[in-house]
């Protein structure tokens, strides 16, 4: 089955340490985005990447960083850096920028 | 007042007992998550409940919906067990942590 594929659904983290989320797609997608929701407010765009070895900060990339280095895969590292990680986190991929994003299942990240 | 409390704190027992941590919590939950914390620092998530009883090896978490109260068995414990046990409770988009569970186990 072709899709977005996030894992684990829940991830647990000690602070002040990286930790790297997963986003997989088989939907050869040249587009991809990550996005962080938290509760009662919208999507925030923090990197997304347009071809394979090319990305993008968003709207809140500090604390962040990513790669591209195959299409399929555009792993979110949060660093200690970033002041609140608990969040919710999602990845999505579309054909190209500007086109129908499809999103994955999402990531919870808890940092104790 | 915590939203969630564990018992006891602290706890020493001898290799091979069996170990019950517990946790009681004041808010409607979806899910309680057990977590491992070892002592370089690394989280593992144990076990996610919403009712009833799972096990996972010698680990065995139960939950209890109406009397908010959940409790985690370590059956022949071992010193590998030795790590701090933590509960945490999911009502809706919050998640509420206890303080956690220091475990020694002596060889």
């Amino acid at each position: 089955d072709g899709g977005i594929t996030q894992s684990p659904k829940y991830l647990f983290r000690k602070e002040g340490q990286n930790v790297t989320l997963s986003c997989e797609q088989n939907l050869n997608h040249d587009a991809m985005y990550w996005y962080r929701q938290d509760p009662g407010q919208g999507l925030r765009l923090i990197y997304y990447s347009q071809i394979v070895n090319d990305f993008q900060k968003g709207d809140i990339a500090e604390g962040y960083s990513v790669s591209r280095e195959k299409k399929e895969s555009f792993p979110l590292t949060v660093t200690s850096a970033q002041k609140n990680p608990t969040a919710f986190y999602l990845c999505a991929s579309a054909r190209g920028v500007g086109e129908t994003q499809y999103f994955g299942p999402g990531t919870r990240l808890l940092v104790l | 007042k915590n939203e969630v409390e564990q018992s006891p704190q602290n706890l020493t027992a001898q290799e091979g007992e069996f170990i019950t941590i517990n946790c009681s919590y004041s808010v409607g939950i979806s899910a309680l998550h057990w977590l491992q914390q070892h002592p370089g620092g690394g989280i593992v998530s144990l076990f996610m409940l919403s009712s009833g009883k799972k096990k996972h090896g010698r680990l065995i978490a139960t939950i209890n919906i109406q009397e908010k109260h959940s409790s985690l068995h370590i059956t022949a414990s071992h010193p590998r067990d030795s790590a701090v046990y933590i509960c945490a409770v999911e009502p809706g988009n919050q998640f509420y942590f206890g303080t956690g569970t220091s475990l020694t186990v002596i060889p």
